[in-house]
């Protein structure tokens, strides 16, 4: 594709209810992470992903949170027991191997009620 | 937690009006990287300095980086209403893998 998709654009959940959110690199892109950005703040780092392998979960806010790459391609985040504070716009972003450079999806967010 | 601040939090300017912006951070970087984001759009990336660079420039932007003082500044001349949206500056380390760690953004405003 053109660029990195992620779906749904938006989900509203209520609390205590499971989400699994995806996202679609860009084809041939290695490297793939996912940042949670609350309200009126910069984005922070969850986890990374080298292909399949998960080489980075520290940002992963709880073991709530798990994410998975199975093929190497498309990734899904996943968030059980979902609570207030997930709420968030969570942004998936791909790059090449070795390059500096990531591309960002348009985000999912996350309303939990 | 995020890397660091930027300076200011908010910026309003006519259009054809210079709009500066600074970016400080806390630890030794590989690179730092500048992002635009519109209001609930995903980030573009803008420009990428490395460690070893001082300046440099892509269209109406300008970057400086200044790693003594661990900062960095967004210049963007002839602003455009189309340049209204959030900046954020976002440091990678030198681990092994390009983990970004970003600022706290700065809203530019631009009004026709």
């Amino acid at each position: 594709g053109a660029g990195v998709s992620q779906s749904p654009r938006y989900k509203v959940a209520k609390r205590g209810q499971d989400v699994a959110l995806r996202c679609d690199p860009i084809s041939g892109h290695v490297s793939l992470f996912w940042y949670q950005q609350a309200l009126g703040q910069g984005p922070e780092f969850l986890t990374y992903f080298q292909n399949e392998a998960q080489l980075d979960k520290s940002g992963l806010p709880s073991d709530r949170f798990f994410a998975e790459r199975p093929e190497g391609s498309v990734s899904t985040l996943k968030i059980q027991r979902t609570q207030q504070e997930d709420s968030a716009v969570y942004l998936c972003a791909s790059s090449l191997r070795l390059s500096n450079e990531q591309f960002f999806g348009p985000g999912t967010r996350l309303t939990v009620l | 937690s995020q890397q660091g601040e930027e300076d200011p939090q908010a910026l309003s300017i006519q259009e054809g009006e210079n709009a500066t912006m600074n970016c400080s951070y806390k630890t030794s970087i590989n690179n730092l990287q500048w992002y635009r984001q519109n209001s609930g759009r995903g980030l573009v990336h803008l420009i990428l300095i490395r460690s070893n660079e001082r300046e440099k420039h892509s269209g109406r932007l300008r970057v400086t980086l200044d790693t003594s003082k661990k900062s960095s500044s967004l210049l963007i001349t002839a602003s455009r209403a189309a340049d209204t949206a959030s900046y954020f500056c976002a440091t990678a380390s030198n681990t092994g893998f390009q983990k970004l760690v970003f600022g706290t953004g700065t809203r530019l405003l631009v009004s026709p």
